[in-house]
């Protein structure tokens, strides 16, 4: 089945202790994003990746870490997480057309962060 | 800066009326996508609009583009209670990377 999948769903963690976030697609889609998405504030993109070894900041990278070694995983790295970034995290991935494509994004279930 | 805006926020209506959501961004764009989120879940392509289409069709949806006023409208006909859920428009910018999402309109759907 064509996914996105992201773990965990759930995590609850203390100020400064690093935590990862990962994320994977099996459908071999270059483009792969995170977002964040905070009640009254919507969803905002915090990092995106074009291809393998590319990734560029979004609106909100300030806090995150990415990384793209391969084309299948698209980690989101917290270095020292802090309360600010509680919130929940939704990774997505979609084919790169050149030119405008069909930008159809496809969604993981999220993961709900909570940071005391 | 959020590129779309929506309106309106939130929106209750009656099974079988029909739900209309607009939606204005800020730059020029390739093509507007809707999206629809139920509470808490990943979000799921609803269709998607080209900067050189005026109106398009998907079952129940109807999406209209005016690029003179920069904004879009999703239109959803004969409501159903299942499609209680937030619907987001979103564009895609600087050649394809950045994507912006609206603040989302809450579509309730009373049976």
């Amino acid at each position: 089945e064509a996914q996105v999948t992201q773990n965990p769903r759930y995590l609850i963690t203390v100020t400064g202790k690093k935590l990862t976030v990962t994320c994977s697609q099996n459908m071999n889609h270059e483009y792969m994003s995170w977002y964040r998405q905070d009640p009254g504030l919507g969803l905002r993109q915090i990092y995106y990746s074009m291809n393998v070894e590319v990734t560029d900041k979004g609106d909100v990278p300030e806090g995150y870490k990415v990384s793209r070694k391969e084309k299948r995983n698209f980690p989101l790295i917290l270095e020292s997480p802090s309360p600010n970034q509680t919130s929940l995290y939704f990774c997505a991935s979609r084919p790169t057309r050149q030119g405008r494509g069909t930008d159809t994004q496809y969604f993981g279930p999220g993961t709900r962060l909570t940071v005391l | 800066s959020q590129q779309g805006e929506e309106d309106p926020q939130a929106l209750s209506i009656q099974e079988g009326e029909n739900a209309t959501m607009n939606c204005s961004y800020k730059t020029s764009i390739n093509n507007l996508q809707w999206y629809r989120q139920n509470s808490g879940r990943g979000l799921v392509h609803l269709i998607l609009i080209r900067s050189n289409e005026r109106e398009k069709h998907s079952g129940r949806l109807r999406v209209t583009l005016d690029t003179s006023k920069k904004s879009s409208s999703l239109l959803i006909t004969a409501s159903r209670a299942a499609d209680t859920a937030s619907y987001f428009c979103a564009t895609f910018y600087n050649q394809g990377g950045k994507l912006i999402f609206g603040q989302g309109t809450e579509l309730s759907v009373k049976p």
